[in-house]
């Protein structure tokens, strides 16, 4: 079964700052890898998502990396705001079907 | 487009009772999934539906079943309902019918079990 860890589990950092929010998972038969972000209370609102032939993709101030043969993946956001706070999940495609296994997270807080 | 909707987005209930979610795909989408979220489990995949068909189904009891109608629209049901049945519950539907495609998510029901 594909397990899916996200480090750290909860990272603090001031506002302007770049981070990267790591996610590894057991088994590199993926079909692609998307990452969420989460506010409380709410749903998941999709960011990026990577296909398993594709190395990375962009949106705006975000980067989104894979690594299949490494089993990581790597989410740059670049000069972090207060806005950006949220949880961040990334969750790994099966090739059999619309399952997708998410990792346990990281909570954000950017400080002003 | 209109996004994917839950109904309803809160729900209290009684052990022993049964709940029915209902979601609402994006228009034109086929597929849709369904997640529990916990603080001590986290997402955890429910079963999947695309066409009226369950294609996938996750580590759960049969107590947790669902069914898809020719709208796309999608329903969960939990039957005798346990303490540990609270949760977010979240739906997803995507566009394609084949490999994993991008997921959008409803805002989830959340459900209390007292």
């Amino acid at each position: 079964k594909q397990e899916v860890t996200q480090i750290p589990a909860a990272l603090s950092v001031p506002e302007g700052e770049n981070l990267v929010l790591n996610c590894s998972f057991t088994d590199s038969a993926i079909y692609n890898l998307q990452w969420f972000r989460q506010d409380p209370g709410k749903g998941l609102t999709s960011l990026l998502l990577i296909q398993s032939s594709q190395r990375e993709q962009t949106s705006g101030r975000l980067n989104a990396s894979l690594d299949k043969s490494s089993g990581r993946s790597t989410l740059y956001i670049a000069a972090s705001q207060p806005g950006d706070s949220a949880t961040y999940l990334c969750a790994v495609g099966t090739n059999t079907g619309n399952q997708f296994y998410f990792g346990t997270g990281t909570s954000l807080t950017v400080i002003p | 487009k209109a996004g994917v909707t839950q109904t309803p987005r809160y729900l209290i209930k009684t052990r022993g009772q049964q709940v029915t979610l209902s979601c609402s795909p994006i228009s034109g989408h086929r597929s849709v999934s369904w997640y529990q979220q916990t603080p001590g489990q986290g997402l955890q995949f429910l079963f999947e539906y695309f066409s009226e068909t369950q294609r996938n189904k996750g580590n759960f009891p049969g107590r947790f079943s669902g069914r898809q109608f020719s709208n796309s629209r999608s329903e969960m049901n939990v039957s005798t309902l346990e303490l540990g049945d609270s949760a977010l519950y979240l739906c997803a539907s995507s566009e394609s019918g084949a490999l994993s495609y991008e997921q959008y998510f409803g805002p989830g029901t959340r459900l209390t079990v007292t």
